[in-house]
């Protein structure tokens, strides 16, 4: 079983619409959560940190349910510059970062 | 331009060519990483230095080997390499340990290996 799974989608977002996707993890003991995001043939680079009460950054949300061990992440009025993959990222009871492999997103105008 | 450098930004290179690929970094992190990232796949952690102590992932072919001179570079010697090594190869740094603070890891705009 893989420690991070996430669906590799495409998720297919109209301009300005709303999309929310999520990202399980296996090691019931992980720590910490990360979302980065990587454009095509670009390095991954940190969107948001995830925190245990949910976080918001501008138009980005992100919750944490330790219960049914997973993350998501919701993106309202999407913008054209949205369109990336997203990387789920849990710091695991060993304390090693382990990384998803990706939702991507295309918003179309 | 972000502050890790990486070269060359492309490679290719032969089955039984020797190459090594470069990492800077600006940032006074204490600590670097190398990750390979295949299509479709989730990036595989390879090598961690963090304050000058090598993490080694088991599961790396000794064909590639590490090399971390100081804090500021990381290198990743490469030779004899198979076809499947061909991949997007990442550096990274971290202030802490695991790229667990604020601002997380710093990736380099990697290194697009292609084995002939």
């Amino acid at each position: 079983r893989k420690e991070v799974e996430q669906d590799p989608g495409p998720f297919n977002v109209p301009e300005g619409a709303t999309v929310a996707f999520n990202c399980t993890y296996s090691n019931s003991a992980s720590q910490s959560f990360f979302w980065y995001r990587q454009d095509c043939r670009k390095e991954p680079k940190l969107l948001m940190s995830v925190y245990s009460s949910g976080n918001e950054d501008g138009r980005f949300t992100a919750q944490l349910n330790r219960a049914s061990q997973y993350i998501s992440l919701l993106i309202r009025d999407s913008k054209l510059s949205d369109s990336a993959t997203y990387l789920c990222v849990v710091l695991d009871s060993w304390g090693k970062l382990q990384f998803g492999a990706g939702t991507q997103v295309v918003v179309t105008p | 331009e972000t502050g890790v450098t990486q070269t060359p930004r492309h490679l290719v290179m032969g089955m039984t060519n020797k190459k090594s690929l470069k990492c800077e970094q600006h940032l006074g992190h204490n600590a670097m990483y190398w990750y390979k990232q295949s299509a479709k796949k989730p990036l595989e952690l390879m090598f961690v230095y963090s304050l000058e102590e090598r993490v080694e992932n088991n599961s790396v072919p000794s064909r590639f080997s590490p090399e971390c001179p100081n804090s500021s570079h990381l290198f990743l010697h490469l030779h004899t390499l198979q076809p499947e090594d061909s991949a997007l190869y990442l550096c990274a740094s971290s202030q802490d340990g695991w790229g667990t603070g604020d601002d997380g890891y710093t990736f380099g705009s990697g290194t697009r290996l292609t084995v002939v």
